[in-house]
């Protein structure tokens, strides 16, 4: 069974509109992230967490919110969604060594 | 800042054939790198983790680690059409960088 799941898989957003990302790991985990895939860039992060009811900012946290409010949740909120934020977006959960990914959701802002 | 790059941007082979791509970074000092395989539209699956200088197998993904030369290898021995993905490298000094990726292709 999927460890780091994440929800949706897809959308489609409005550009103004407000859209939540959501993941949820089951690893026990205390590390989690959020990345963005863009064709030629590669995996970029944009926020990040180590513990619950906390959250850092990652390289390119511009446009982004996010909220760990327990140990297995973690959200990115886009308050105002761009066309510029269109992508494929990863959650990962993190022990010692290994991060341990999610799907991701392909988002598509119109 | 840690920067990785990765070539070729594609590759082609024939199924069975030796297929080898290449990873650069900036910042010698990492001593955790990791080969990953994403194929269309899922998510990443660790293929190789390589933390000191030398060759790292699992099963038919090698890796070659030299940090003098700023340098980590992925070679796929017999690749299969089922190896058909974006490969991604990843350095890890005190947070994960990736490369941009390397699209492979391997024809029957």
């Amino acid at each position: 069974e999927a460890a780091v799941t994440q929800s949706p898989r897809s959308k489609v957003a409005v550009t103004g509109g407000k859209v939540t990302l959501s993941c949820h790991q089951t690893n026990n985990h205390d590390y989690m992230y959020w990345y963005r895939q863009d064709t030629g860039h590669g995996l970029r992060l944009i926020h990040y967490s180590y513990v619950a009811d906390s959250t850092e900012k990652g390289d390119i946290p511009d446009g982004y919110k996010a909220s760990r409010p327990s140990q297995e949740n973690f959200s990115l909120i886009l308050e105002l969604a761009s066309l510029s934020q269109t992508a494929v977006y990863f959650c990962a959960s993190k022990d010692s060594y290994e991060q341990y990914f999610g799907p991701g959701t392909r988002l598509t802002v119109l | 800042q840690q920067k990785v790059q990765q070539s070729p941007e594609s590759l082609t082979v024939s199924e069975g054939a030796m297929a080898s791509l290449n990873c650069t970074f900036s910042d010698g000092t990492s001593n955790n790198f990791r080969w990953y395989r994403q194929h269309s539209a899922k998510g990443l699956e660790v293929l190789v983790s390589i933390f000191s200088d030398g060759e790292k197998e699992e099963g038919r993904f090698t890796a070659h680690l030299n940090r003098a030369n700023l340098h980590v290898s992925l070679h796929i021995r017999e690749p299969q059409p089922s190896d058909s993905a974006v490969y991604l490298c990843a350095v890890n000094t005190n947070k994960v960088v990736f490369g941009t990726g390397t699209r492979l292709q391997v024809l029957p």
